[in-house]
C-alpha cells in the first residue's frame, strides 16, 4: 500500500531552468513532510521539510509547496545545476511517529 | 563529523545461509533506523530503536529477520536462510531522539544479493 506517490519516475532539465518534483500522498494523518536526495552509491541525504502548518517552505535554490487539501506536495530547485542530478525521494511522516513513508523516487538529470 | 557507517558495503550470499549487516550510527543519535529499498521501489522501515526503549520490529517482513542495538550504538541485522527476494540495498539511519525522529541521516547501505 502505497502512502506516498511520485508518479514522474525521470525528469530532465536544462541548466539554470526550473525543476518541479512532484508528490503525492494519500494519508490525511501525514502532518510532516521532507525531501531527500541520493547519489548512486550513497545514501539518501536530507534536503528540505515542511510542517502541515506551513504551506512553503524555502532554502535557497530550494522550495518546497505543499497542498493539503489536493493532498500534494512539490520541491523546486530554481536555477537547476548539474550536481543537483540525482534521484530524489519524498517522504511523509506523522509528528508523532518516526517511520518515514517514502514514495519511489524521481531521477531528475540537469544537462549542462 | 563522522556520518552513518555500514558493513559490508556489498554481500553476495546463497539462498539459505544467513547474514549480518552492522550500522555504526552518529555519535550521540539515539534513535536508529533499517530501511529495506528493492529495486525500482521507494525505501521501506523495518524497525527503530530509540534508547533503551523495546525496539518497533513492526516493520519486520518475517521472522528470518531481527536485529539488535548495543545501548546507542552499533546495531545489526541479521537475515536467516536468506531467500531471493530478500535482495535489496539495506539502509541504516540515526536521529538525534524523539524531539528529531523526522530528520534522519542516512548510511551508504549495504546491497544485499541472495543467489
Amino acid at each position: 500500500d502505497q502512502q506516498v506517490k511520485q508518479n514522474s519516475p525521470s525528469l530532465s532539465v536544462q541548466e539554470g531552468r526550473i525543476s518541479i518534483l512532484n508528490c503525492d500522498y494519500t494519508n490525511s494523518m501525514f502532518d510532516y513532510f521532507l525531501w531527500y536526495k541520493k547519489y548512486p552509491a550513497e545514501g539518501p541525504t536530507f534536503l528540505i521539510s515542511i510542517s502541515s502548518i506551513k504551506d512553503k517552505n524555502e532554502d535557497g535554490r530550494f522550495t518546497v509547496f505543499l497542498n493539503k487539501s489536493a493532498k500534494h506536495l512539490s520541491l523546486h530547485i530554481v536555477p537547476s545545476q548539474p550536481g543537483d542530478s540525482a534521484v530524489y525521494f519524498c517522504a511523509a511522516t506523522r509528528r508523532t511517529h518516526y517511520a518515514l513513508n517514502f514514495g519511489k523516487g524521481t531521477s531528475l538529470l540537469v544537462t549542462p | 563529523g563522522a556520518g552513518v557507517s555500514q558493513s559490508p558495503s556489498n554481500k553476495v550470499t546463497e539462498k539459505g545461509k544467513d547474514v549480518e549487516l552492522r550500522c555504526d550510527p552518529i555519535s550521540g543519535h539515539t534513535a536508529l533506523y533499517w530501511y529495506r529499498q528493492r529495486l525500482g521501489q521507494g525505501l521501506e522501515f523495518l524497525i527503530y530503536f530509540q534508547g533503551n526503549s523495546a525496539p518497533d520490529k513492526s516493520g519486520l517482513p518475517s521472522d528470518r529477520f531481527s536485529a539488535e542495538r548495543t545501548g546507542e550504538s552499533v546495531s545489526t541485522l541479521t537475515i536467516q536462510r536468506t531467500q531471493q527476494e530478500d535482495s535489496a540495498v539495506y539502509l541504516c539511519a540515526s536521529s538525534l531522539g524523539i524531539r528529531k525522529t523526522y530528520e534522519q541521516y542516512f548510511g551508504p547501505g549495504t546491497r544485499l544479493t541472495v543467489t
